[in-house]
């Protein structure tokens, strides 16, 4: 079946701009996961949904960082007033439950100018 | 807080040469371990895991061995392929209840030479 797709799968924009990340999971998984991976680092953890659980939102790394989910689907990750900083491939995956093997997408390249 | 802690790269070997990655963890409770593989153009491919100390992951030839006593979790393979070129990633698993957020290594780059 279809794996996790993540969408656009390259982001190039300028200083200052909003951003828009998504993420399709494999369907029936009901965990999704964002993580940040900048070059030459491991990957960060930022946010987790499970079911209709409230979201650990503990590795945003600031409030410039949002993410949504809708039921057990679609989930955008938002980046506002993005920084150089923030440029880095931001990679999604899912599993079936909390205690799942995770399952990532491609991930989305965002470059910040 | 939880850690872990892998052999730098790149690593460069010839076919069917013997291979070792390094994987050291810290955690306060009893993680389970994660190996990871991204292969070129391609996501991230669990490769293996260990659940509980003892415990041996394998897969592709390659193994690990959840080592409480040295906190460690390094892979092996006896005889590398060209194919194996790819990034290898560690992480571990804190036991802290139902959330699995995964705690990574810097990734450690394999090149084959045939």
């Amino acid at each position: 079946g279809a794996g996790v797709s993540q969408s656009p799968s390259n982001k190039v924009t300028e200083k200052g701009k909003d951003v828009e990340l998504r993420c399709d999971p494999i369907s029936g998984h009901t965990a999704l996961y964002w993580y940040r991976q900048r070059l030459g680092q491991g990957l960060e953890f930022l946010i987790y949904f499970q079911g209709n659980s409230a979201p650990d939102k503990s590795g945003l790394p600031s409030d410039r960082f949002s993410a949504e989910r809708t039921g057990e689907s679609v989930s955008t990750l938002t980046i506002q007033r993005t920084q150089q900083e923030d440029s880095a491939v931001y990679l999604c995956a899912s599993s079936l439950g909390g205690s799942g093997e995770q399952f990532f997408g491609p991930g989305t390249r965002l470059t910040v100018l | 807080g939880d850690s872990v802690t892998q052999m730098e790269g790149p690593v460069t070997l010839s076919e069917e040469a013997f291979l070792t990655i390094n994987c050291t963890y810290t955690a306060t409770g009893y993680p389970s371990l994660f190996w990871y593989v991204q292969y070129p153009g391609e996501g991230l491919q669990l490769l293996l895991k260990a659940t509980k100390a003892d415990d041996k992951g394998s897969n592709k030839g390659f193994e690990a061995t959840y080592r409480k006593e040295t906190t460690s979790f390094h892979l092996e393979k006896g005889s590398v392929q060209v194919s194996d070129s790819a990034v290898y990633f560690c992480a571990l698993s804190p036991n802290a209840g139902n959330n699995r957020k995964l705690i990574w290594g810097l990734g450690t780059s394999l090149a084959v030479n045939p």
